[in-house]
């Protein structure tokens, strides 16, 4: 079964931080690589994605770092804000579906 | 303009019981999908149309589950002799299909919870 590995569960930083939420993916028939944010009440909305043939994208504040051979890529927020405080997940789409399978989520706090 | 909108927000149900939700996706949207998310899970992708096309439902967990968008545009998710562990917040997305699969837009979900 295709799987999408996320991790810290977790995290707490100061304003300013830079918090970075990683992801590890099983077998390599994904083709892009989304991150979304989702707020307590509402649905996920998406943030930034990535194809795996580029090794970083950019954003504004949000940057994907991705690892081909690794079979691993990672969300950093440049100078994080109480307003980022959410839960992000990352998600992987399969070749030839629209379906996302998504990671299990980082609720991130970010305290002033 | 519009998002997706899911009615009802908040459904709860008895153990048995058959419930319907619908979801609304924006306006010209091809493609709609159906995700169920657990607490404190990540959402679980469930089953996919574009326009009227049911293109893949391998994510219903029993045939208890069944899903339709008969004029292509607004859908219902039923759910057949609710069970406990059907409690979730069941997600709908739609995205305009073509070249980025991975732009959908998620409507707010409806939280159902099964007594």
């Amino acid at each position: 079964q295709q799987q999408v590995k996320q991790s810290p569960q977790s995290l707490i930083v100061q304003k300013g931080g830079i918090p970075i939420i990683n992801c590890a993916y099983e077998n390599t028939a994904f083709d892009y690589f989304p991150w979304y944010q989702q707020f307590p009440g509402k649905g996920p909305a998406l943030l930034i994605a990535i194809r795996p043939d580029v090794s970083e994208k950019k954003e504004g504040r949000f940057t994907i770092s991705f690892n081909k051979s690794a079979k691993q890529f990672s969300l950093h927020i440049m100078d994080s804000q109480p307003g980022d405080s959410a839960t992000y997940f990352c998600a992987a789409v399969p070749y030839n579906t629209d379906k996302l399978i998504f990671g299990t989520g980082t609720r991130l706090q970010v305290f002033p | 303009g519009a998002g997706v909108s899911q009615s009802p927000r908040y459904k709860v149900a008895k153990r048995g019981q058959d419930v319907a939700l619908r979801c609304d996706p924006i306006s010209g949207h091809v493609s709609l999908f159906w995700y169920q998310q657990a607490l404190g899970q990540g959402p679980e992708f469930l089953t996919y149309f574009q326009n009227e096309a049911q293109l893949d439902k391998s994510g219903l967990p029993s045939d208890r589950f069944f899903a339709e968008r008969p004029e292509g545009s607004v859908s219902t998710l039923k759910i057949q002799r609710t069970q406990q562990e059907d409690s979730a917040v069941y997600l709908c997305a739609s995205s305009l299909g073509g070249g980025s699969p991975y732009e959908q837009y998620f409507g707010p979900g409806t939280r159902l919870t099964v007594t």
